[in-house]
């Protein structure tokens, strides 16, 4: 089972700042990597698939990158919405999919 | 629009048994392979069941396997997943997921609770 590691756990950040979250494989996963990002209370929601496509209607602030075990999902200018917990999950390797433990974007 | 909206959630006791329904609309529902991811009080994803498109392919988590089952009626539009065998460490909210290619998932229902406890 390939494991995904994220990191930080929690990243404070200033409205209108980047932020950059990083997810590691146990194992190279080439760019079979998928970002949802799940505000509270709700479902999440698809970001970026193959490792930096963005998904359908997500604004151009949201980029990924990385192949083999080191991705990065970087938000340019974090506006309040976006404040959020996102995970990354690799779907190379399956069963089972695995997800990483996310990642809290909060408001410093 | 596209929609997955889960259904049958709830409390049961441990060693129950509870169905989750899983209504699509807005899409071929025969199109794409489904699973079944779900989330435990304040925890992360964790996968739990795949059928493919036709039904003929179905993995599950070592966590719950011979103790759930996933369906789906495409003549309904429909996903289920037969949960008998009911631990405490299986409660959470269930998503309902479609992967129209069967790897990452681009349509999430809303979630459904369910509870397990004395």
């Amino acid at each position: 089972e390939i494991v995904m590691t994220q990191s930080p756990a929690t990243l404070s950040v200033s409205p209108g700042e980047g932020a950059t979250l990083s997810c590691r494989a146990s194992q190279s996963i080439s760019t079979n990597l998928a970002w949802y990002q799940q505000k509270a209370g709700q479902a999440p929601r698809l970001l970026i698939y193959g490792a930096f496509t963005r998904a359908t209607g997500i604004p151009a602030r949201f980029s990924g990158s990385g192949s083999g075990t080191e991705f990065t999902l970087t938000i340019s200018s974090l506006q309040s919405e976006d404040f959020a917990v996102y995970y990354c999950q690799q779907y190379i390797y399956w069963p089972p999919w695995t997800f990483g433990q996310g990642t809290k974007v909060e408001i410093k | 629009q596209v929609q997955l909206a889960e259904s049958g959630g709830g409390l049961v006791k441990p060693g129950g048994s509870l169905r989750l329904s899983c209504a699509a609309s807005g899409f071929t529902f025969s199109d794409y392979y489904m699973s079944w991811i779900r989330q435990a009080p304040g925890k992360g994803l964790e996968w739990v069941s795949y059928i493919s498109r036709s039904g003929d392919t179905i993995y599950y988590a070592d966590s719950v396997k011979g103790r759930f089952t996933i369906s789906r009626d495409n003549a309904k539009n429909s996903l289920y997943l037969q949960m008998d065998s009911l631990r405490a460490d299986d409660t959470a909210v269930y998503y309902c997921a479609g992967a129209p290619d069967g790897d990452f998932v681009d349509n999430w229902g809303q979630g459904t609770l369910v509870t397990v406890s004395s």
